[in-house]
């Protein structure tokens, strides 16, 4: 067992440009999530998907974020027109089904917009 | 909305010392409680949770107990490790999935 894989590990963007994020949950999970943590704020809810499907996405940002899941095996996050302050970390997670709080995170995306 | 609590924003601690992190929460319906563990370069690991009332969650030498009167899951361990010495959340799960994380707890264990 992998784990959840996230690619790239570190990402620097000059601001105005564009981030893609990608997540490889745990083969057989069927709810993938995304949270960003930053020292400020914690670890924060973004986005949550189950079966692929999209169910809420209440902490994302309305604009420029979007976040997409074109089948089981990847999911990505989506940030256009970076920011400074959309410097974070970007974890995914993934849990076996709906109501299986265990959730498994990979080890995150450093993103750093200068 | 849903939040949770967590006092202490660093411990320092020397091997064998007892460890208390306080987690206090607030929240609609019955939430499950749950307490994670980040190491360094890596996401937040499960430790353990628990579901109901008095319910105790373990793991690794760590425990707590969920009290809904309270409104509290303090995380105990009887003899801390230099091992140990990560950053802790507490956090909540509400409406079936989403988690709620407290702002954390920094353990530094001296050998």
């Amino acid at each position: 067992n992998a784990g959840v894989i996230q690619t790239p590990r570190h990402k620097v963007t000059g601001k105005g440009q564009e981030a893609t994020l990608w997540c490889e949950p745990i083969s057989g999970h069927s709810a993938v999530f995304w949270y960003r943590q930053t020292i400020v704020q914690g670890l924060e809810f973004l986005t949550y998907f189950r079966n692929q499907a999209p169910i809420d996405d209440s902490g994302m940002p309305k604009e420029r974020f979007s976040a997409q899941m074109p089948n089981q095996s990847h999911s990505t996050l989506k940030i256009q027109s970076t920011q400074p302050q959309d410097s974070a970390v970007y974890l995914c997670a993934s849990s076996l089904d709906w109501g299986a709080y265990e959730q498994y995170f990979g080890p995150g995306t450093r993103l750093t917009v200068l | 909305g849903d939040s949770v609590t967590q006092t202490e924003g660093q411990v320092a601690l020397s091997e064998e010392d007892f460890l208390t992190i306080h987690c206090n929460y607030s929240a609609s319906g019955y939430p499950a409680l749950f307490w994670y563990v980040q190491y360094p370069g890596e996401g937040p690991q499960f430790l353990f949770r628990a579901s109901r009332d008095k319910e105790k969650g373990s793991s690794r030498g760590f425990e707590a107990t969920y009290d809904k009167g309270t409104t509290s899951f303090h995380l105990r361990k009887a003899s801390v490790q230099e091992s140990d010495s990560a950053v802790y959340y507490c956090a909540l799960g509400n409406m079936g999935y989403k988690l709620t994380f407290g702002t954390g707890t920094s353990l530094l264990v001296d050998p």
